[in-house]
């Protein structure tokens, strides 16, 4: 079966701090990975994607995310946190260009200053 | 970036009445167009591929005659909630894919619909 899992709820990290978001992936056939962000009301932006090659993908606003086939892991990190990264943050998987997407239930970050 | 608009962004109802959600793509053409539903704290889980033309595929368990879906032009997809009850309050939104040009590798989403059926 099809599944993602983002083991933290809520995360609260300092500005200015580092910042990893876990995900997890379970994918029957060659998995599309995505991280989104969701701010209150918005709808969801994409951050990043990978679908083949190097296994370190940068994104925007500074992200970048690791696949790591062999811990079926698609992780998010940022080096220094601003205030507004404070959003939702979703991984997916799924076909190849956001079909059909599977989704995480969510990671909330707060960053406190 | 392309613009995928959802509207209405937020929307109350008497239980029994029905609810239309639009979801538009402003600048590209879409030929699929996906539903998808939240529940609170929940993972955003696929409803029906929404094909231009032709009728929706739906997931399983999802409902085909409570969550009717047309796809009348590549650039309009909508969502009918029928006869809503408190159980279908739901975060829905809506993504679409830019088919133009090669290289079109993601699906864009809309904002996004609240729905609370009181």
């Amino acid at each position: 079966a099809q599944s993602v899992t983002q083991p933290d709820i809520h995360i609260t990290v300092s500005e200015g701090a580092s910042l990893e978001l876990r995900c997890n992936y379970s994918y029957g056939a060659t998995p599309y990975l995505f991280w989104y962000v969701q701010s209150p009301g918005q709808g969801l932006q994409l951050l990043l994607k990978y679908f083949s090659g190097d296994t370190l993908v940068q994104g925007i606003k500074g992200f970048e995310a690791e696949f790591k086939r062999s811990q079926s892991s698609f992780n998010l990190r940022k080096p220094s946190v601003h205030w507004s990264d404070a959003a939702e943050y979703f991984c997916a998987v799924g076909a190849r260009y956001g079909n059909k997407l599977v989704f995480g239930a969510g990671t909330i970050l707060r960053v406190k200053s | 970036g392309a613009v995928v608009s959802q509207h209405p962004s937020w929307v109350i109802c008497k239980s029994g009445t029905s609810v239309k959600i639009e979801c538009r793509s402003l600048d590209f053409q879409a030929t699929t167009m996906f539903w998808y539903r939240q529940f609170p704290k929940q993972s955003l889980m696929l409803m029906a591929t929404s094909n231009e033309g032709s009728k929706a595929t739906y997931e399983q368990g999802v409902e085909k005659d409570k969550f009717l879906i047309n796809h009348a032009s590549l650039t309009l997809s909508t969502l009918t909630v029928t006869s809503a009850h408190p159980e279908d309050s739901s975060f829905y939104i809506c993504s679409a894919r830019d088919l133009g040009g090669a290289g079109s590798t993601e699906a864009f989403f809309g904002q996004g619909t609240r729905l609370t059926v009181v």
